[in-house]
């Protein structure tokens, strides 16, 4: 399979902590994304890394990329309620390198 | 705002019937996508499209056929709908000029076959 991992499948914190997860994937990549979806309003795009880039921010999101590893990380920092939901990397190598992780089931309570 | 919208939030159909799930964006975007999505496996493509009539096969295309005959509507087609394709299915977009294939997703489509 060409399905791409994350861990861990499911994370619980308290608002306020960090949450981090991983991905990894197997192809080789011209950018990975990370997206989330909750029941609110579905799958929506967080923030992309190109496969020249090493870390990139967005407000409290910031995304590590390790090309050597194929690995990825997402950390959300000062976690709220409203993060509650499922996390997903997308590694995009091409239209037949296109390739979604399992996911992470991130639970944050107030 | 992009805006990807599927046909139905939720179907049921039964064994051997022919399913339709229709997808429509309003951003002109050249690429669209179907996807199933299943507890613990994550998203699964199906289908891509990269212009009217043109498609390529995704991961999972058996038992699946897809249609494009206009830019913004993109079709998926369950031939003989079986149990085991029981599943959320969302269509997605993007544009072709990013190159980057940052997606914009529908609702999605919550389908069980009886």
């Amino acid at each position: 399979s060409q399905q791409g991992e994350e861990d861990p499948q499911a994370l619980s914190i308290q608002e306020g902590e960090n949450a981090t997860m991983n991905c990894s994937y197997k192809t080789s990549i011209n950018n990975l994304q990370w997206y989330r979806q909750n029941s609110g309003r579905g799958l929506v795009h967080l923030i992309l890394i190109r496969s020249n880039e090493r870390e990139k921010h967005s407000g409290r999101l910031r995304v590590t990329l390790d090309t050597s590893k194929k690995s990825s990380s997402l950390l959300i920092t000062a976690s709220r309620a409203a993060d509650t939901a499922s996390y997903f990397c997308f590694s995009s190598g091409g239209y037949n390198k296109l390739i979604f992780g399992a996911g992470t089931r991130l639970a944050v309570h107030p | 705002d992009v805006k990807v919208t599927q046909s139905s939030r939720y179907l049921v159909k039964r064994t051997g019937e022919k399913v339709f799930l229709e997808c429509v964006q309003d951003m002109d975007h050249e690429n669209m996508f179907w996807y199933r999505q299943d507890p613990g496996l994550g998203l699964r493509l199906i289908y891509f499209s990269y212009d009217v009539k043109m498609k390529e096969k995704g991961d999972i295309p058996e038992g699946y056929s897809v249609s494009r005959e206009k830019k913004e509507r993109f079709s998926l087609i369950l031939e003989s709908a079986s149990t085991n394709q029981t599943s959320m299915y969302l269509c997605a977009s993007s544009w072709v000029a990013s190159g980057t294939y940052e997606q914009y997703f529908g609702p999605g489509t919550r389908l069980t076959v009886t």
